[in-house]
């Protein structure tokens, strides 16, 4: 069974740039969340995917977007970066919107500069 | 009041001891309550669960859940140095989403 696993591991950007993070979810897994995790603080909810369509979004603005493709890996898109962009960034996958497990991936490590 | 509220610490436990965490929530989660270990630089695990009001237990970790007082809590039996993580108290939102308190710090002294 393969985990969740998420790509580039670290990148680095320039203000006003965008940028798009990948998602692979766990295998049997239809749902996606995306969490932004700013240094010593916890991860913060930014939107969640079940089966394609967008199903809950925290309280971010419309410049983070997202997406989620049939065989149920995800995109997070950022554009217009600002200063305060740069953190981790988190995918989660669960096996389905009601299942309360989440798994993580390893996160990409995003800096703007 | 915040959703969820934790002690940022950190919390100095000597090895072997009890290493208590403590979180406190609004009415505005639900009764679903996770507890996830971060350690420095990666991301979180799922270590405990809980959902209905008393003591789970597993292995060396009790998680506690007390809905008149609106906490929960995480108990580590015989702490080891492995055990020094960021511990995140993550209840399950009204509508069904996983929030999480900011975590407590803790380190375990060898």
């Amino acid at each position: 069974e393969t985990g969740v696993t998420q790509s580039p591991t670290h990148l680095i950007k320039t203000r006003g740039q965008q940028v798009t993070l990948r998602c692979s979810s766990q295998s049997g897994h239809n749902t996606v969340s995306w969490y932004q995790q700013a240094l010593g603080q916890g991860p913060q909810f930014i939107f969640q995917y079940y089966r394609e369509e967008e199903n809950g979004r925290g309280n971010f603005p419309p410049r983070f977007s997202g997406l989620q493709f049939p065989n149920y890996s995800s995109e997070l898109n950022v554009n217009a970066l600002e200063l305060d962009d740069s953190a981790l960034y988190l995918c989660a996958s669960s096996l389905t919107r009601e299942y309360n497990e989440q798994f993580f991936g390893p996160g990409t490590r995003l800096t703007v500069l | 009041q915040k959703e969820v509220e934790q002690n940022s610490g950190p919390l100095s436990v000597p090895e072997g001891a009890i290493a208590s965490l403590n979180c406190t929530y609004s009415d505005r989660v639900s009764q679903s309550f996770f507890w996830y270990r971060q350690y420095s630089g990666k991301s979180p695990e799922l270590i405990m669960s809980i959902y209905s009001n008393g003591d789970k237990e597993d292995g060396r970790f009790t998680a506690q859940l007390n809905k008149a007082s609106q906490y929960v809590s995480l108990l580590i039996r015989d702490s080891q140095p492995s055990d020094s993580a960021t511990y995140l108290c993550a209840p399950r939102s009204r509508d069904d989403k996983i929030i999480f308190g900011k975590g407590t710090r803790l380190h375990i002294l060898p």
